[in-house]
């Protein structure tokens, strides 16, 4: 059956290291998200990709990185740069760009860096 | 600057009676707006949404209502179920770039 998988669901972290998170989707969409949550807060907009080979900053894109090299998949690198990056990562996919379109979202994943 | 207020954190409504659910938003430039429900340990996952040109949308037990004048949205569910005890994220979009959630209100549904 479709979805979108996350993995894993917990992930633990020395500061100083990159660390990547998985996406994968199996619905044949277009688009791809990343968002994070933080305790008490909205969820904000990391990167999206509308199709594969082309992604696009969000609000909070600084000391993160990401790649679309297969429709299936957008991996989300959280790098050393990033200040804060103890957080609950969901991954979204829709069919197309347009916000009118239905995003699906995955399980998530909680890193936790010390 | 939240562009988009959910300023319950927490609603509790008995099982059967209205749950009525309010955002309010400040950037006029929004011109989609879409609820989410969101278990603990799940991703959110879509409820409804309304475009800006209509002022209601209706799907089952859940209308979305939006009041451009006011900028403000508001998601009744009716009537109120056990399974509807949820985390409840309103966002807004300009755009594919420009997505912004509420911070959420936690519904309880009362036996």
């Amino acid at each position: 059956d479709g979805g979108i998988t996350q993995s894993p669901k917990y992930l633990f972290r020395k500061e100083g290291q990159n660390v990547t998170l998985s996406c994968e989707q199996n619905l044949n969409h277009d688009a791809m998200y990343w968002y994070r949550q933080d305790p008490g807060q909205g969820l904000r907009l990391i990167y999206y990709s509308q199709i594969v080979n082309d992604f696009q900053k969000g609000d909070i894109a600084e000391g993160y990185s990401v790649s679309r090299e297969k429709k299936e998949s957008f991996p989300l690198t959280v790098t050393s740069a990033q200040k804060n990056p103890t957080a609950f990562y969901l991954c979204a996919s829709s069919m197309g760009g347009d916000i009118s379109y239905e995003q699906y979202f995955g399980p998530g994943t909680r890193l936790t860096v010390t | 600057d939240q562009q988009v207020k959910q300023n319950s954190p927490s609603l509790s409504v008995q099982e059967g009676r209205i749950s009525i659910l309010n955002c309010d938003y400040t950037n006029s430039m929004f011109d989609y707006f879409l609820w989410y429900k969101k278990y603990p340990a799940e991703g959110p996952t879509f409820l409804i949404s309304i475009s800006s040109i209509k002022d209601k949308n209706e799907d089952g037990r859940f209308t979305v209502f939006l009041n451009k004048s006011a900028k403000h949205l508001s998601l009744h569910i009716v009537p109120s179920q056990p399974g509807d005890s949820a985390v409840y994220f309103c966002a807004a979009s300009a755009g594919p770039d420009k997505i912004i959630f509420g911070k959420g209100t936690r519904l309880h549904i009362l036996p």
